[in-house]
C-alpha cells in the first residue's frame, strides 16, 4: 500500500466552528508532514513529524492545531479559522525525514472558511 | 536553504520533449536536487532526484552539470497527460532535520 489518504475530501465551515482533518498512511513511514497551498501557489510547508513527536512548526498560527496519535496518523485541528485560512491542505508522508527522502502525498483537503 | 528559479510556464506539443531548466546557484555540498510534478487538485508526485551527472528513471532524466548550480528536467515525448505543474527543490541530503521547499514552479501545457 503506497498511498495516503486523507479526510475529508472537501470542508466548508465557519469561522467559529471547531473541525479536524485527518490523513494516513500504512507503509511505515515515521515522518509526516502538513502542507498549505494556495490556488496557483506552491505548497508550504506547515508541520513536520519524525517519530511521532513534532520536529518542525513554520510558525502556524495557533488556530492549527497538529497531532501525531501513531506513527500511521496524523491530524490538524481547526479551530476559529479565517477565511483567508481557505486553501487545499496536502498531507505527505516518508520514510524519514530529510530531504533526499520521497515524500508521499495525499490528494488534499478542499477547505472553504466562511 | 538553496533558492531556485524556474521559468514560469512553457508550451508544448504531443510526442515532443520537454527540458525544464532549475537555476539554483548557492547550492550548498551536500544539497540534493529533487522534482515533483503536480496536477489541478491532486498533492505532488515525486517524479526523479540526483546529486551530479544525469540521472534517468522510466519518466524523465536529470541532467546535472559539474558546477551544480543548475539542473534540467527532460520529459522525453509528451502526451496531453503530462500538463502540469513541474517543482524544483533542493534540500540537504545529510541533515536528518532538513526541509523541502518548494519554488515557483512551471506550468506545462502539452498541445495537441
Amino acid at each position: 500500500d503506497t498511498e495516503v489518504t486523507q479526510t475529508p475530501k472537501h470542508l466548508v465551515m465557519g469561522m467559529t466552528n471547531k473541525k479536524s482533518l485527518k490523513c494516513e498512511q500504512h507503509m511505515g513511514h515515521r515522518a509526516m508532514y502538513w502542507y498549505k497551498q494556495k490556488a496557483k501557489k506552491p505548497p508550504e510547508l506547515m508541520f513536520v513529524y519524525s517519530y511521532e513527536k513534532l520536529s518542525i512548526n513554520e510558525s502556524v498560527p495557533s488556530r492549527f492545531s497538529p497531532e501525531c496519535p501513531n506513527s500511521s496518523l496524523l491530524n490538524l485541528h481547526l479551530h476559529a479559522l479565517q477565511p483567508e485560512d481557505s486553501a487545499l491542505y496536502l498531507c505527505a508522508s516518508s520514510h524519514r525525514q530529510g530531504a533526499v527522502n520521497e515524500q508521499f502525498f495525499g490528494p488534499g483537503t478542499r477547505l472553504t472558511v466562511l | 536553504l538553496a533558492k531556485t528559479t524556474q521559468p514560469i510556464s512553457m508550451d508544448s506539443y504531443e510526442g515532443q520533449e520537454v527540458n525544464i531548466t532549475c537555476s539554483h546557484n548557492n547550492i550548498a555540498t551536500n544539497d540534493y536536487i529533487t522534482w515533483y510534478q503536480q496536477f489541478p487538485s491532486q498533492g505532488p508526485r515525486f517524479i526523479i532526484q540526483g546529486y551530479k551527472t544525469k540521472v534517468t528513471n522510466e519518466v524523465a532524466s536529470l541532467f546535472i552539470p559539474a558546477d551544480r548550480k543548475s539542473s534540467t528536467l527532460s520529459l522525453p515525448r509528451v502526451s496531453l497527460s503530462d500538463t502540469a505543474v513541474y517543482y524544483c527543490l533542493v534540500g540537504d541530503g545529510k541533515a536528518a532535520g532538513n526541509k523541502l521547499t518548494f519554488g515557483g514552479g512551471t506550468r506545462v501545457l502539452v498541445k495537441p
